[in-house]
């Protein structure tokens, strides 16, 4: 079955506690991404990437990182993280060849609460 | 920059009665715009996306959207609203820069459904 997995589902933590957050799909999609879904604000882009090695900021990228090593896994890592990183985490892929109407498929979310 | 504004961020209607849930988009260019519902506790799921081929586009579960470009509008309906219709639904609007579509959401609304 064709999906973007992510783990955990669930995580609570405590400020400055370092914590990563997988997220792997089984497309072959080139294009991976990140976004914060918060209330009133629906989903904002933290990083995107556009193949293995190649990662760019999107709109909220302050406290975060990523890497791409591998095609298929795009992790978002929290150095030190703070309460206002509390938030559900959404990681997406896609696959170029329609430009701008490329479908992007999401995984089922993180919903991480930093105390 | 391109951006999406929905009008109501919770609406309610009976089983059986008409769903319209507003988009408005603001862009320089030909938009590309594209409805996503997140059903509880699951991801995003892609509903329907406008691509300019045609105005009126049809969706999946009964759904559809019409792109009004003098109205810069993208409203989604349903004629006839079934309780497996409650869920948060977003507009978003591709934004294609650097070889990469990136989303751009809406605040999302939430609608339930009442028998």
């Amino acid at each position: 079955e064709a999906q973007v997995t992510q783990n955990p589902r669930y995580l609570i933590t405590v400020t400055g506690k370092k914590l990563t957050v997988t997220c792997s799909q089984n497309m072959n999609h080139e294009y991976m991404s990140w976004y914060r879904q918060d209330p009133g604000l629906g989903l904002r882009q933290i990083y995107y990437s556009m193949n293995v090695e190649v990662t760019d900021k999107g709109d909220v990228p302050e406290g975060y990182k990523v890497s791409r090593k591998e095609k298929r896994n795009f992790p978002l890592i929290l150095e030190s993280p703070s309460p206002n990183q509390t938030s559900l985490y959404f990681c997406a892929s896609s696959s170029p060849g329609q430009g701008a109407t490329d479908t992007q498929y999401f995984g089922p979310g993180t919903r991480l609460t930093v105390l | 920059a391109q951006s999406v504004t929905q009008l109501g961020s919770h609406v309610s209607v009976s089983e059986g009665a008409l769903v319209l849930l507003r988009c408005n988009y603001s862009s320089s260019v030909p938009p590309y715009l594209f409805w996503y519902v997140q059903y509880p506790n699951q991801g995003l799921q892609l509903l329907l996306k406008y691509t300019s081929a045609a105005t009126l586009v049809k969706g999946i579960n009964g759904f559809e959207a019409e792109f009004k470009k003098s109205e810069t509008s993208f409203h989604l309906t349903k004629p006839s609203a079934h309780m497996s219709d409650a869920a948060e639904y977003f507009c978003a609007v591709s934004e294609f820069s650097g070889g990469y579509n990136k989303l751009i959401f809406g605040a999302g609304t939430r609608l339930a459904v009442h028998p």
